[in-house]
């Protein structure tokens, strides 16, 4: 079956670090992809999607790009704040868009 | 646009009783609703699928006759935790899909905190 594979948390950054949160996935056909926030206490909130091969998605100075290749959809921001602090899920679904699969989450903290 | 809304956002029971939780599309028709449970600092994990009017199909391991899912129109669907123990203490989490097929997102609701004592 489909599956989704972070990085190990917690990761601890300064502030204006440089992030990358690796997400590799398992999955047939052709998944679309997603990363998701949830801060402390509340739901997922999407923060950025990409649905097919090579495409980028962005929001917010977050990146990631769709790597059919390398089965890979890595989270990156160039300058993170300390409201970046929160859990962040890498998730995929199927073609038409259910079967949702999620990470295990990778919390992530801003020290200024 | 395409808000979903939970109700309650947080609830205390006590061990034995009911409780049921609302999740609703706002600003659109959900065709399909998903419920997922979220331990604390572990993911999301799907407990059911409901399409509108018809009964949910539960993933495996959750007990149907525990978690009741009702998906009564297209704009609301309702978790009821039946006799609830303090292990189904969680967070409840609901999303939206506004068409079965070729849509290729979920809107996700803000959760729910079931604590029971």
């Amino acid at each position: 079956g489909n599956s989704v594979t972070q990085m190990e948390g917690p990761v601890t950054l300064s502030e204006e670090a440089f992030l990358t949160i690796n997400c590799t996935y398992t999955a047939t056909g052709y998944p679309s992809l997603f990363w998701y926030v949830q801060y402390p206490g509340e739901g997922l909130q999407l923060l950025l999607k990409a649905t097919k091969a090579d495409d980028k998605g962005s929001n917010k100075g977050f990146e990631a790009t769709y790597r059919k290749e390398t089965t890979s959809f890595h989270l990156e921001k160039g300058s993170v704040q300390v409201s970046d602090s929160a859990v962040y899920f890498c998730a995929l679904s199927d073609g038409y868009g259910q079967n949702f699969v999620f990470g295990p989450g990778t919390r992530l903290s801003v020290l200024p | 646009g395409a808000v979903v809304s939970q109700h309650p956002s947080w609830v205390i029971c006590k061990s034995g009783t009911s409780v049921k939780i609302e999740c609703r599309s706002l600003d659109f028709q959900a065709t399909t609703m998903f419920w997922y449970r979220q331990f604390p600092k572990q993911s999301l994990m799907l407990m059911a699928t409901s399409n509108e009017g018809s009964k949910a199909t539960y993933e495996q391991g959750v007990e149907k006759d525990k978690f009741l899912i009702n998906h009564a129109s297209l704009t609301l669907s309702t978790l009821t935790v039946t006799s609830a123990h303090p292990e189904d203490s969680s967070f409840y989490i609901c999303s939206a899909s506004p068409q079965p097929k070729g849509w290729r997102e979920q809107y996700f609701g803000p959760g729910t905190r079931l604590t029971v004592t």
